[in-house]
């Protein structure tokens, strides 16, 4: 069965400091890629999405991601954080397989800023 | 352009009662999903609209439904409230139909409580 991981909960980086969030999906084919944020009390925001073409992707707010499909990988990095970037971001998958669609979000990151 | 909009932003039920959540999709959207949100069980998909027939739907009991009206709008129901419904309630909606491949522009989200 199709899965979507981000192996880490909770991630603390230093202001002006280099992010990587990971996010790895289990899937026989290439899937559709994204990624969204959820600031407090908030519904989620489209940072950036993968379909096909160039595997790094720029997206909003200074953050890219970059498809590897040998490691089934899409790393969402920022060079250098900005307070305002805390908040929890998912990974989420797209699959169509034989007509079956589905959108499968990973549990989520949540990302600490400390001054 | 407005974005999604869901009312009601905040609403607390008691068990056993039923509640109807309402959802405007950004304007020209012609499909709208809808996510359950909670800490444990994190980002599940509930069910997605398109000419307002219910395209797809997730893995919930018969008391979650919805519907979609003529101009995209979109309702659902939850009848017989459980005290495990309480949660954040997504919805999303999408220029076209199409989980996997189509961006979701998501609304703020209705927070259920039942006590």
């Amino acid at each position: 069965a199709q899965s979507v991981t981000q192996p880490d909960i909770h991630i603390t980086v230093s202001e002006g400091a280099s992010l990587e969030l990971r996010c790895n999906y289990s899937y026989g084919a290439t899937p559709y890629l994204f990624w969204y944020v959820q600031s407090p009390g908030q519904g989620l925001q489209l940072l950036l999405k993968y379909f096909s073409g160039d595997t790094l992707v720029q997206g909003i707010k200074g953050f890219e991601a970059e498809f590897k499909r040998s490691q089934s990988s899409f790393n969402l990095r920022k060079p250098s954080v900005h307070w305002s970037d805390a908040a929890e971001y998912f990974c989420a998958v797209g699959f169509a397989d034989f007509g079956n669609e589905k959108l499968t979000f990973g549990t989520g990151t949540r990302l600490t800023i400390i001054p | 352009k407005a974005g999604v909009t869901q009312t009601p932003r905040y609403l607390i039920k008691t068990r056993g009662q039923q509640v109807t959540l309402s959802c405007s999709p950004i304007s020209g959207h012609r499909s709208v999903s809808w996510y359950q949100q909670t800490p444990g069980q994190g980002l599940q998909f509930l069910f997605e609209y398109f000419s307002e027939t219910q395209r797809n739907k997730g893995n919930f009991p018969g008391r979650f439904s919805g519907r979609q009206f003529s101009n995209s709008r979109s309702e659902m129901n939850v009848s017989t409230l459980e005290l495990g419904d309480s949660a954040l309630y997504l919805c999303a909606s999408s220029l076209n139909p199409g989980l996997a491949e189509e961006t979701q522009y998501f609304g703020p989200g209705t927070r259920l409580l039942v006590l």
